[in-house]
């Protein structure tokens, strides 16, 4: 079968640096995405690690260990529009799918 | 660039109705994916479709189907609704066959009474 497990909820204070983890196991790996998704709004890329090791962009950085079938996304400096959910993906199936986790709830607080 | 379009984006049906949801997918983008998204269960995927034809397909009874035209553009369509295919149904595009990123459209609400 094919899952990703990442936590369903995470609250942090605007500032500090939060590390949002994911465990996936699938039937082939073309590699991992995370995704963010505001209140009402559509899902938006973030990052998408396709080898071991750590992408940065900005104040998101995201990594990856094929070996342990895990990876995580980094926030840092907080701030209050971050608060959303989180989503990791994994390319599957012969890289013709894209399988989603089923979200971490982000909550930022002053 | 426009981004990827879904509509309707509210639509209400009773339960044994039909429902058909439209995607016009970035300009370019020969791929189109859709999912189910519902609280707390994520984003399920229903298929993808790449140049016409259906790549790959979820878990998803065969009420569930959908085709994609020759501009790319995709319709999916639910027949004999049930209550529990109240969701919001997320259209995504990418420029390669099961690439990313993922790009979405805002969705179509859907809520069947």
């Amino acid at each position: 079968g094919q899952s990703l497990e990442q936590p369903s909820e995470v609250t942090a204070v605007e500032g500090a640096i939060v590390q949002i983890n994911c465990t996936y196991q699938t039937s082939g790996f073309y590699g991992l995405s995370w995704y963010q998704q505001h209140d009402g709004g559509a899902p938006t890329f973030l990052s998408y690690n396709a080898l071991d090791g750590l992408e940065e962009t900005g104040r998101f950085s995201s990594f990856l260990s094929r070996s342990d079938s895990y990876g995580y996304l980094l926030l840092q400096e907080l701030q209050m529009k971050d608060s959303a959910s989180y989503f990791c993906a994994v390319r599957a199936a012969g890289g013709f799918k894209t399988i989603f986790g089923a979200g971490t709830r982000l909550f930022v607080k002053a | 660039k426009a981004g990827v379009t879904q509509t309707p984006r509210y639509l209400i049906k009773t339960r044994g109705q039909q429902v058909t949801l439209s995607c016009s997918p970035i300009s370019g983008h020969r791929s189109v994916s859709w999912y189910q998204q519902t609280p707390g269960q994520g984003l399920q995927f229903l298929f993808e479709y790449f140049s016409e034809t259906q790549r790959n397909k979820g878990n998803f009874p065969g009420r569930f189907s959908g085709r994609q035209f020759s501009n790319s553009r995709s319709e999916m369509n639910v027949s004999t609704l049930e209550l529990g295919d109240s969701a919001l149904y997320l259209c995504a595009s990418s420029a390669r066959q099961g690439g990313s990123p993922l790009h979405f459209g805002n969705g179509t609400r859907l809520t069947v009474t």
